[in-house]
């Protein structure tokens, strides 16, 4: 099992906005950084750090970090935002690891 | 604009070695400013890191595969191998190789991240 937890499957109406959450110790330590994965394709950087998008990344996806919690946001979701997202950061050792991976549904 | 691309076969018999290159376009492997992994995803399943080369050879391999896992480059070629050896069939994933940036700061590396990566080759292990 992953040190970074979360949640398998997340919803959120066409427009509205949504949170995907990636709790673990090691996050009090390091950051995460969010990928953006859909069916038959290579994972894809949406947000990296404290809050930075790479360059073609729209501005409604959002990062943030509170204690053991990183929290991917997507700020008025798009029909083409429905994808799998995976947290990645540090375990306790210093590897990098990836969360379980949250599947996104946009209803 | 780096990308990368993955090779090798696409089915390797259980106990055999899997062998996979990863050719970077674009840019130089011998950059100093970056890692160049592998990670790999089994069908239907999360992301497992399998290890990282520097381009001075230097690696490091997540310990539940170290035991049978080798990362080599080739400058030359610009490109980086992955060998899983005594392969079995949770070895059976689509690999993929990426570029990792590690953010380091007062001698702690607090971020990395994985950014471009291939488009991932599936490996089965079969008989």
């Amino acid at each position: 099992s992953s040190e970074l937890t979360q949640d398998p499957a997340v919803s959120v109406a066409l427009g509205q906005t949504v949170r995907i959450t990636c709790q673990g110790d090691s996050l009090r330590s390091y950051y995460a950084s969010w990928y953006q994965q859909k069916p038959g394709q290579a994972p894809v950087l949406v947000i990296y750090g404290k809050n930075n998008r790479p360059s073609g990344i729209p501005d409604r996806f959002s990062g943030s970090s509170s204690g053991n919690t990183a929290s991917l946001t997507i700020t008025g979701a798009q029909a083409e935002d429905e994808a799998d997202y995976y947290c990645n950061s540090r375990d306790s050792s210093g590897n990098p690891v990836f969360g379980g991976g949250t599947k996104l549904t946009v209803l | 604009q780096v990308q990368l691309q993955e090779s090798g076969p696409g089915l390797v018999k259980p106990s055999q070695t899997l062998s996979l290159t990863c050719t970077v376009s674009g840019g130089s492997i011998s950059s100093g400013d970056y890692y160049w992994s592998w990670i790999r995803q089994p069908p239907g399943k999360g992301l497992e890191w399998i290890g990282y080369i520097y381009y001075s050879g230097s690696t490091y391999y997540n310990p539940s595969l170290k035991s049978r896992v080798t990362i080599s480059v080739d400058t030359s070629k610009n490109q980086f191998s992955l060998k899983l050896s005594s392969v079995t069939a949770a070895d059976t994933a689509v690999y993929y190789c990426a570029r990792e940036v590690q953010y380091c700061s007062g001698g702690s590396c607090l971020l990395n991240w994985f950014d471009p990566w291939g488009q991932g080759t599936l490996v089965t292990v079969s008989s």
